[in-house]
């Protein structure tokens, strides 16, 4: 199974800030790789598909990045709505797997 | 709009059954394959499954916590995805979401990701 490793598993950060999470593959995946961002008692919702692709509607500070093991997202300017959770998951293999989450919370 | 809409959550004893439904609408069912996905009471998410479409055979995967006692099928004349979890366990409890899947060919084999997801129905295994 291919394990991800998400980090930081939370931070800390103010409104306009920029963030980067990153998630570790154990082997290589290629850029099979997506990002979601889940609100409190919310389903998640995607924002990047195989690494870098922004799904139509998520806002242009939201970018993706990294191929074979090593990947990011980045939040070029954080927002209020912003302060939630975030997972990455690969989907080059089954089973399917996702990092453990992030928390973004208001400093 | 597209939308997935589960349902049949409940509270089951351990070593029981239930069975989940997943509702969709705003799109063709059968064009796409569907995923569950579940997440324990404040932890993270966990895959649980996927039904391919009828092009591959209504094929399914399914994670090794689950397998053997979880079965994934489709009604697509109804529109409808479908859980049926037997045997349950105390660490099955976890609200559960049902995804759409969504392909895109790559160079090395098929992208894919989940979008949308439905809201999730809680199921509680305890005694």
């Amino acid at each position: 199974d291919v394990q991800m490793t998400q980090s930081p598993s939370s931070l800390s950060a103010s409104v306009s800030d920029r963030v980067t999470i990153t998630c570790r593959a154990s082997q290589s995946i290629s850029s099979y790789l997506n990002w979601y961002q889940q609100k409190p008692g919310k389903a998640p919702k995607l924002l990047i598909y195989a690494a870098s692709s922004l799904q139509s509607g998520v806002p242009s500070r939201f970018s993706g990045s990294g191929s074979g093991t090593d990947f990011t997202l980045t939040i070029s300017s954080l927002q209020p709505e912003d302060f939630v959770t975030y997972y990455c998951q690969q989907s080059y293999s089954i089973p399917l797997t996702f990092g453990g989450g992030t928390k973004v919370e208001i400093k | 709009e597209v939308q997935l809409v589960e349902s049949g959550g409940g509270l089951v004893q351990p070593g029981g059954s239930l069975r989940l439904s997943c509702a969709a609408s705003g799109f063709t069912l059968s064009d796409y394959y569907m995923d569950w996905v579940r997440q324990a009471p404040g932890k993270g998410l966990e895959w649980v499954g996927r039904i391919r479409k009828k092009a591959q055979s209504y094929t399914t995967e399914y994670a090794a916590s689950v397998k053997g006692r979880f079965t994934i099928s489709r009604d697509d004349s109804k529109n409808s995805l479908y859980l049926q979890m037997n045997s349950l366990k105390t660490e099955d409890t976890a609200l559960y979401y049902c995804a759409r899947t969504r392909l895109a060919a790559a160079a090395t084999g098929w992208e894919n990701w989940f979008d949308p997801w439905g809201q999730g129905t809680l199921v509680t295994v305890s005694s």
